[in-house]
């Protein structure tokens, strides 16, 4: 059966630092995959999206950039955070094909 | 392009009355349509979803939606409200390439004892 892990689970960051949110699939090859932002009363927003390795979309220019060093590992990266990163992000992988995601249980991003 | 709105950013329910969350959409193509449920601080759920065939789809825990095209709209309602149904629900939309989820802009269901 096919997983998906997303971690941390939380994290206090301070204004300037770095960012790495990594997520990995597992179970199956050559996923859809996606990272999503869900900031108070928004709803989620669709940041980056990668159809294979090498391969990125960005949705929202902004402080972030997103990686796929391998088939089923995706990563979300920033180099100096910002106040107005905090938030929660959400992993989530789709087949090819197919018509419905999965989601990780999520990073709640808190930038101080 | 494709687009979602929700039209109650809050709804609250009494325990055991009928729950009704609304959804209209947005499409260039012929969507297909989700609803996800978010427990706080965790990831989403799928609840159910519409992918062209029956236009009633039956999800899990006793919630269904109607997909009318004629009013673009696709509400998950539920008939008596449980406790465990308090969370924020997510009315998404697929189209196009297929690629691509637009997530609306959620509804917090709130259920009173």
């Amino acid at each position: 059966s096919q997983t998906i892990h997303q971690w941390p689970a939380t994290l206090v960051q301070p204004v300037g630092s770095p960012l790495s949110l990594e997520c990995t699939v597992e179970g199956t090859s050559n996923p859809n995959l996606y990272w999503y932002r869900q900031a108070a009363g928004r709803g989620l927003q669709l940041l980056f999206y990668s159809v294979g390795i090498g391969q990125i979309s960005s949705e929202v220019p902004q402080n972030l950039s997103a990686s796929r060093p391998q088939d089923r590992q995706f990563i979300l990266s920033s180099k100096k955070l910002l106040l107005s990163d905090s938030g929660f992000y959400l992993c989530a992988w789709k087949k090819g094909g197919g018509t419905e995601a999965f989601f990780g249980q999520g990073t709640r991003l808190t930038v101080v | 392009a494709q687009s979602v709105t929700q039209l109650d950013s809050h709804v609250s329910v009494s325990e055991g009355t009928p729950v009704l969350l609304r959804c209209n959409y947005s499409s260039s193509y012929s969507p297909s349509l989700f609803w996800y449920v978010q427990h706080p601080n965790k990831g989403l759920q799928l609840l159910l979803k519409y992918t062209s065939a029956a236009t009633l789809v039956k999800g899990i825990n006793g919630f269904e939606a109607e997909f009318k095209k004629s009013e673009t709209s696709f509400h998950l309602t539920k008939p008596s409200a449980h406790m465990s149904d308090a969370a924020e629900y997510f009315c998404v939309v697929m189209s196009g390439s297929a690629r691509q989820l637009t997530f609306g802009s959620g509804t917090q269901l709130t259920v009173l004892p």
